[in-house]
C-alpha cells in the first residue's frame, strides 16, 4: 500500500509560474526522493533529501523536508511546458530498503 | 551515470504465452533491483525485491510462480510473466539501487496480452 499522499493531485499553471507540490508520509524515513514521469515513460530521478536535511536545491528545483510534520514539498521555479509530467515522492525507512511511492501530482504547464 | 535499461520497451503477446523482461544497470553495480507495475493514471506498485544471488522477495498478493524473477549478476535482473493473461497487461518498471542510496529507474516495458 502507498504510505505517501501528494497534493494537489493535479496542477495546471502557465509557463513561467512556479509550481509547488506537497507530499506527506506516515512513518519515519531514511530519505525521501522526488521523481518525474512523462506519460508512458519511466521515472527520472530528480533529487534525494536525507532525513537530517531540511532543504536541497538542484537547478530550478527546491525540495524541503519537515520530519516533524512528515511532509516534503517540491518547488519548480520558472516552469516550462517541458516540465509537464507526473511527479512522485518516494520514501524508504532504512538504508537500502524498498521505496514507497506517493500517489503523484499531475503537473500541466501551459505555454 | 546511473543509467538503467529495460528490454523490450513494449511487447504484445497472446494469452498463455510467457514474456521475459530484462533490466540492466549500465554503468553501476546494483546488488538490489526492484520490479514495479503501474496501471494507467496510478502510482507504482512494488511487486518484488531482487537481490543478486538470492531468491526474490515478493510483496503480498504477488504470485511468485506467476512472476519469476532472476537476478543472475550485479547488472542484470529478469522478470518472466508466465502464462500471461489480459489482466497482466500493464506497464512494468524496474529500478536499481546504487551505493549512494539513490534508486534509478528503467524506461519501462509496456505489456499487452491479447
Amino acid at each position: 500500500s502507498q504510505q505517501g499522499e501528494e497534493d494537489p493531485q493535479a496542477l495546471s499553471i502557465q509557463e513561467g509560474e512556479n509550481a509547488t507540490m506537497n507530499c506527506s508520509y506516515k512513518t519515519s524515513i531514511n530519505n525521501l526522493q522526488w521523481y518525474r514521469q512523462n506519460s508512458g515513460r519511466g521515472l527520472v530521478h530528480l533529487i534525494l533529501i536525507r532525513s537530517n536535511e531540511r532543504e536541497k536545491h538542484s537547478g530550478r528545483l527546491r525540495v524541503t523536508l519537515d520530519t516533524s510534520k512528515k511532509s516534503s514539498s517540491l518547488l519548480i521555479t520558472a516552469s516550462r511546458a517541458a516540465d509537464t509530467a507526473s511527479y512522485f515522492c518516494a520514501t524508504d525507512r532504512t538504508s537500502g530498503s524498498r521505496l514507497t511511492f506517493g500517489e503523484g501530482t499531475q503537473l500541466t504547464v501551459n505555454p | 551515470g546511473a543509467v538503467v535499461s529495460q528490454h523490450p520497451s513494449w511487447v504484445i503477446c497472446k494469452s498463455g504465452t510467457s514474456v521475459k523482461i530484462e533490466c540492466r544497470s549500465l554503468d553501476f553495480q546494483a546488488t538490489t533491483m526492484f520490479w514495479y507495475r503501474q496501471f494507467p493514471k496510478q502510482s507504482l506498485m512494488l511487486m518484488a525485491t531482487s537481490n543478486e544471488g538470492s531468491k526474490a522477495t515478493y510483496e503480498q498478493g504477488v504470485e511468485k510462480d506467476k512472476f519469476l524473477i532472476n537476478h543472475a549478476s550485479l547488472t542484470l535482473s529478469t522478470l518472466t510473466v508466465t502464462s500471461a493473461h489480459p489482466e497482466d497487461s500493464s506497464f512494468y518498471i524496474c529500478s536499481a539501487r546504487d551505493v549512494g542510496e539513490g534508486q534509478y529507474f528503467g524506461p519501462g516495458t509496456r505489456l499487452l496480452v491479447l
